[in-house]
């Protein structure tokens, strides 16, 4: 079966840009979730999606960052504007339910 | 909220020698998972515990679920130096939203 996929795998840009990441998750997996692992760190939860509902968006800075998944399927995570600390990987993960994560390669995002 | 700790948070051995890593939550879980990440790379599932007391093998790989599902550990057997990378727990709670622990960067040295 194919994995989650994720684009852009780099981008660049200038603080207070704005940036965009997309998620298509492995087919038939309910649950999605949006990770930020800086360097040397775990992955930290952004957000949680059951379907197209948000299970938990706790640690999103909602003032700058949204999430949609759109059908219960794909999803995107926007930053606008960024700051120098949003430099980090976003992973994108998916799950049949909440048993194991499935985790996509990640876009690694700088902000200069 | 709920707290995942990991130690240590780096272990050099030397090829052949034994390996483990350690998960403390702060609040009791309902399952934790482990995950291994290697250099550059993404966070691949290894396996997952949900009874208190569970052992589970995996060739030379060790986990355990402490009885009070607070606890978890990982224990390598004759590392080898494909061992190499970073073995992430990863706990979930009543709510099921998992909690990642910094994770314990494994060098091993041929």
């Amino acid at each position: 079966e194919a994995g989650v996929a994720q684009s852009p795998r780099y981008k660049i840009i200038e603080k207070r840009q704005s940036v965009a990441f997309w998620c298509n998750p492995i087919s038939g997996h309910a649950t999605l979730y949006w990770y930020q692992q800086i360097l040397g760190q775990g992955p930290k939860l952004l957000i949680q999606f059951q379907n197209n509902g948000v299970v938990d968006d706790s640690q999103l800075p909602k003032d700058r960052f949204s999430a949609e998944r759109l059908k219960g399927v794909d999803s995107t995570l926007k930053i606008q504007p960024a700051k120098l600390e949003d430099s980090a990987v976003y992973l994108c993960a998916s799950s049949r339910s909440f048993d194991e994560q499935y985790f996509g390669p990640g876009t690694r995002l700088t902000v200069t | 909220g709920q707290q995942v700790m990991q130690i240590p948070q780096y272990q050099h051995v030397q090829e052949g020698e034994d390996f483990t890593t350690y998960c403390n939550s702060s609040t009791t879980l309902s399952n934790i998972q482990w995950y291994k990440q290697r250099p550059g790379g993404h966070p691949v599932f290894l396996i997952q515990l949900v009874k208190s007391g569970e052992v589970k093998k995996q060739k030379r790989l060790t986990f355990q679920f402490g009885e009070a599902k607070k606890n978890s550990s990982l224990h390598i057997t004759a590392t080898q130096t494909t061992d190499v990378g970073t073995y992430f727990c990863a706990g979930r709670g009543g709510s099921y939203i998992p909690t990642f622990g910094r994770g314990t960067s494994l060098i091993v040295h041929p």
